[in-house]
C-alpha cells in the first residue's frame, strides 16, 4: 500500500534561517506531488507541484522553492524564512496521468517564524 | 479557472442534527468536486468526490453531498451529527488541465455540540 511521509511534524526558526522540508512516497511510481500551505482562515494554498523529477511548477511568487531530485522526493526549502512563512504546510501526492483521482495527504508540519 | 467558494467559516449543530455544509463552484466545463475534512494538527483526507457518474454521492461516515449544475452547488450533508464529526472541511475542485490541479475553498468549521 502506498504511504506518505513529511517532516518534521513541528519546526520552529528564527527570521532568515533556511528552512528544508521533506516529503517522501512509498508504494507507488511516478506520483504527482503538490506542496500546500494551510494559513488560518485562508485554506489551502497550492505552492508547487510536480509531475516528474526536476519539473516544479509554481503557482505563487514567493520566498520559497521546491526540488524533487527523486522520483518519490519533494523537497521545500527557503534561503532566508520571513514572518510570512509560517504557517502549516502540507505534501500531497496523487497518481500520475489520471485525471480524477484525489489527493492524499502527509501529517503535515507546524512552522512558526520567530 | 475553476473555483469554489465556501459559505460560512463556523457552522455548529447539536449532536444528532442534520449537518449542512455549503459549497459552490465556479468553472467552465465540468467539474470534478471533492470534499475533504481535516482533523486537528493532521493532514486532509477525502470525504467523497464527484465526477460525473451520479448527482448524489456518498461518502464516508454517513456525509453525501449532491451535485446540482443549476444552482453550481456541491452541499455536504449528514442526516444526524456525532461529536466524531467535528472537524474542517473542504471542498474543493479540480481544473480539466493536462495535470491534476486541486483548488481549495477556505474551509468550514463544524463544531458539535452535545
Amino acid at each position: 500500500s502506498q504511504t506518505i511521509h513529511q517532516w518534521p511534524a513541528t519546526l520552529v526558526q528564527p527570521v532568515g534561517s533556511p528552512l528544508s522540508l521533506e516529503c517522501t512516497v512509498e508504494g507507488t511510481s511516478n506520483p504527482n506531488l503538490y506542496w500546500y500551505r494551510q494559513a488560518a482562515g485562508r485554506g489551502l494554498q497550492l505552492l508547487f507541484y510536480s509531475v516528474g523529477i526536476g519539473q516544479i511548477s509554481s503557482e505563487v511568487p514567493q520566498n520559497l522553492s521546491a526540488s524533487r531530485p527523486q522520483d518519490r522526493q519533494f523537497i521545500l526549502s527557503s534561503k532566508k524564512l520571513l514572518l510570512s512563512d509560517s504557517g502549516f504546510y502540507l505534501c500531497a501526492w496523487s497518481v500520475g496521468g489520471r485525471r480524477n483521482e484525489k489527493l492524499f495527504f502527509g501529517s503535515g508540519t507546524q512552522l512558526s517564524v520567530l | 479557472a475553476q473555483s469554489v467558494t465556501q459559505l460560512g467559516s463556523h457552522v455548529s449543530v447539536s449532536e444528532g442534527a442534520l449537518v449542512l455544509l455549503r459549497c459552490n463552484y465556479s468553472s467552465s466545463v465540468p467539474p470534478y468536486l471533492f470534499w475533504y475534512v481535516q482533523y486537528p494538527n493532521q493532514g486532509l483526507q477525502l470525504l467523497l468526490k464527484y465526477t460525473s457518474a451520479a448527482t448524489l454521492v456518498k461518502g464516508i461516515n454517513g456525509f453525501e453531498a449532491e451535485f446540482k449544475k443549476s444552482e453550481t452547488s456541491f452541499h455536504l450533508t449528514k442526516p444526524s451529527a456525532h461529536m466524531s464529526d467535528a472537524a474542517e472541511y473542504f471542498c474543493a475542485v479540480r481544473n480539466s488541465g493536462g495535470y491534476q490541479k486541486v483548488t481549495f475553498g477556505t474551509g468550514t468549521k463544524l463544531q458539535v455540540i452535545p
